[in-house]
């Protein structure tokens, strides 16, 4: 089943304990980007990567950082979270090219004490 | 920059049509894209302009007006299962980027 795959789907931590939430789709998509969604903000994009090795900011990248070094991986880290990173995120992936609509994970809702 | 609008939440009777709302104006335009989302899950993918016109998917539609930066999706038989949001998105010129609109909040009465 063509996929993608969030994990966890929940996580409560503490402020400034480093964390990884692991993002993987089966589908051999070239572009994956991070999201996050907040009540009344809609969903902003955290990064993106066009391919393998090849990742850029979104438009909230401050305090996150993501790496690409699979086609199907495409990990987000908090190096030290805080509590404004509470919220809930989504990974998406697509395929280059016009009209491609992107796939999204489950979502992994982030509670940072 | 990109800024979208969408009305925050609307409020529909079982068996009915709703027209939801999106304008936008961005740096840019490579199309737009409506996604449904339930509460607390993934959004699921809808529909797709980039050209004027109409684009009809059952009992969902979508409509684009480039000139006017301005878009709907049209919902027609309404069952309850179709309360949840509905996410207005434009993608730029280039690359796959897609700005989202905050959403609207869809409640379907019996």
């Amino acid at each position: 089943e063509a996929q993608v795959t969030q994990n966890p789907r929940y996580l409560i931590t503490v402020t400034g304990k480093k964390l990884t939430v692991t993002c993987s789709q089966n589908m051999n998509h070239e572009y994956m980007s991070w999201y996050r969604q907040d009540p009344g903000l809609g969903l902003r994009q955290i990064y993106y990567s066009m391919n393998v090795e090849v990742t850029d900011k979104g438009d909230v990248p401050e305090g996150y950082k993501v790496s690409r070094k699979e086609k199907r991986n495409f990990p987000l880290i908090l190096e030290s979270p805080s509590p404004n990173q509470t919220s809930l995120y989504f990974c998406a992936s697509s395929l280059t090219g016009q009209g491609i609509e992107a796939f999204f994970g489950q979502g992994t809702r982030l509670t940072v004490v | 920059g990109q800024n979208i609008d969408q009305p925050t939440e609307m409020t529909a009777t079982e068996g009915a049509i709703v027209q939801i709302n999106c304008t936008y104006q961005t740096s840019g335009f490579n199309g737009l894209f409506w996604y449904q989302q339930h509460a607390g899950e993934a959004p699921t993918f809808l529909s797709y302009n980039v050209l004027d016109g109409l684009e009809e998917k059952g009992r969902f539609s979508s409509f684009l007006s480039r000139s006017k930066g301005y878009s709907y999706l049209l919902l027609k038989e309404l069952q309850m299962k179709d309360s949840a949001s509905y996410l207005c998105a434009v993608r730029p010129p280039v690359g796959n980027m897609l700005t989202f609109g905050g959403g609207t909040r869809l409640m379907v009465k019996p």
